[in-house]
């Protein structure tokens, strides 16, 4: 099965400040990675898919990047409702599909 | 509007069984593979079983496999997740949503305790 190592799993950081997340996959998933935000009592929102894809309606602030095994979620100017946690999900190999372990990012 | 509304969560004893529910509505229900996700009490996101448009095509989690069955009535545009020999650590919100493609839905979830 392929692990997904997600870091940090946590972080803390102030409103307009850079943030980048990362996943790495235990092995090549080409670019079938997703990241997901959810905050406390709602079900996950995905942000990008593909890799790098946009998805609609979400805030150009974000962005992906990555392929193969390593990958980035930057949020370029953090806002205030942006804090939440982050997970990153593949969906190469299946099954299973396999989520990495959060980061939370917090206010500082 | 896309609706994604799970049902028959609830309290069960250890070793018993339920069977969860996903109705789908706003959307081609057959076009789509459908997944179940769950999220213990203050712990992250854990896939827990998917299947294919047709049914032809289903996985598990190892921590499920051999426990829960998935299965799928396109003609109800229905979800379902059998689940039996419950343990503590199945206790969760469980989730039925699309993550494949470009379309993401999410239900709200239904709260699976299990406690004797």
């Amino acid at each position: 099965d392929i692990q997904m190592t997600q870091s940090p799993s946590s972080l803390s950081a102030s409103v307009g400040d850079r943030v980048t997340i990362t996943c790495r996959a235990s092995q090549g998933i080409r670019n079938d990675l997703g990241w997901y935000q959810q905050k406390p009592g709602k079900a996950p929102k995905r942000l990008i898919y593909a890799a790098s894809s946009l998805q609609s309606g979400v805030p150009s602030r974000f962005s992906g990047s990555g392929s193969g095994t390593e990958f980035t979620l930057t949020i370029s100017s953090l806002q205030p409702e942006d804090f939440a946690t982050y997970y990153c999900l593949q969906h190469n190999s299946y099954p299973p599909y396999t989520f990495g372990g959060g980061t939370k990012v917090e206010i500082k | 509007e896309v609706q994604l509304v799970e049902s028959g969560g609830g309290l069960v004893q250890p070793g018993r069984s339920l069977r969860l529910s996903c109705a789908a509505s706003g959307f081609t229900f057959d076009d789509y593979a459908m997944h179940w996700v769950r999220q213990a009490p203050g712990k992250g996101l854990e896939w827990v079983s998917g299947i294919s448009w047709n049914s032809g095509s289903i996985g598990y989690a190892d921590s499920v496999k051999g426990r829960f069955t998935i299965s799928r009535d396109n003609a109800k545009n229905s979800l379902y997740l059998q689940m039996n020999s419950l343990r503590a650590e199945d206790m969760a919100l469980y989730y039925c949503a699309i993550l494949d493609g470009d379309k993401d839905y999410w239900g709200q979830g239904t709260l699976v305790t299990v406690s004797s």
